[in-house]
């Protein structure tokens, strides 16, 4: 397995612009994970899917980031509009819950730099 | 492409010396517990984990131990390698609302190792 892609690897930006960041989990792994890594935060969970659906989203910092999962395969987390405060390494991590008590084994992909200037 | 930023606490050793990363924990619910290891530039990648109804677990030169009393979980690594050069994280398991659960990880803790 090709384990988490996510894409892009960089991300330049100015502020005020659109930024999408995309993920694709490990094969049949049924929850997907965005975290965001800063120095002064550490990881911080933004938001996760169980089944493609939004089970928790009270790490999303604001109105201004929004994530999606469309199906089993594929998820974004949008920032619109960015600010140079957004810049971070966003990671995505997927694993293969059985039962709602424990995540599973998460893995991570190799993160989305994003520098907001 | 580091992966976090200058303020973690810094454990220095010695190649062949054996190394304890220690971890406090915030929430005396907490079930389960994972160590994770990041290097340069990648993702946090899983090294071990622990439920609450043990103590101790051993895998390939890293064992965990836990003290549920003081909520405190550490990392012991044998034989430390150069490639063990990290930044290690603990993370513990939470339960919330609509019975499910999240992975909340701590500050971290980068382990320098000098040949």
């Amino acid at each position: 397995d090709a384990g988490v892609i996510q894409s892009p690897r960089h991300e330049v930006t100015e502020m005020g612009q659109e930024v999408t960041l995309r993920c694709k989990p490990i094969s049949g792994h049924n929850s997907l994970f965005w975290y965001r890594q800063t120095m002064m935060r550490g990881l911080e969970l933004l938001i996760y899917f169980n089944n493609n659906v939004p089970i928790d989203d009270s790490g999303m910092p604001e109105d201004r980031f929004s994530a999606k999962m469309p199906n089993a395969s594929f998820s974004t987390l949008k920032i619109q509009p960015s600010e140079p405060r957004d810049s971070a390494v966003y990671f995505c991590a997927s694993s293969l819950r059985v039962t709602a008590f424990e995540t599973g084994e998460l893995f991570f992909g190799e993160g989305s730099r994003l520098t907001v200037l | 492409g580091e992966s976090v930023g200058l303020h973690l606490p810094t454990l220095s050793v010695q190649e062949g010396d054996n190394s304890i990363i220690n971890c406090a924990y915030s929430n005396s619910a907490s079930d389960y517990f994972i160590w994770y290891k990041q290097e340069s530039g990648k993702g946090p990648q899983f090294i071990i984990d622990i439920r609450s109804n043990m103590d101790k677990r051993q895998g390939q030169r890293v064992t965990v131990l836990l003290n549920k009393t003081v909520k405190h979980l550490s990392l012991q690594i044998a034989a430390t390698q150069p490639g063990d050069s990290a930044v290690y994280f603990c993370a513990e398991n939470i339960l919330f609302s609509g019975g499910y659960n999240k992975l909340i990880f701590g500050a971290g803790t980068r382990l320098a190792v000098h040949p």
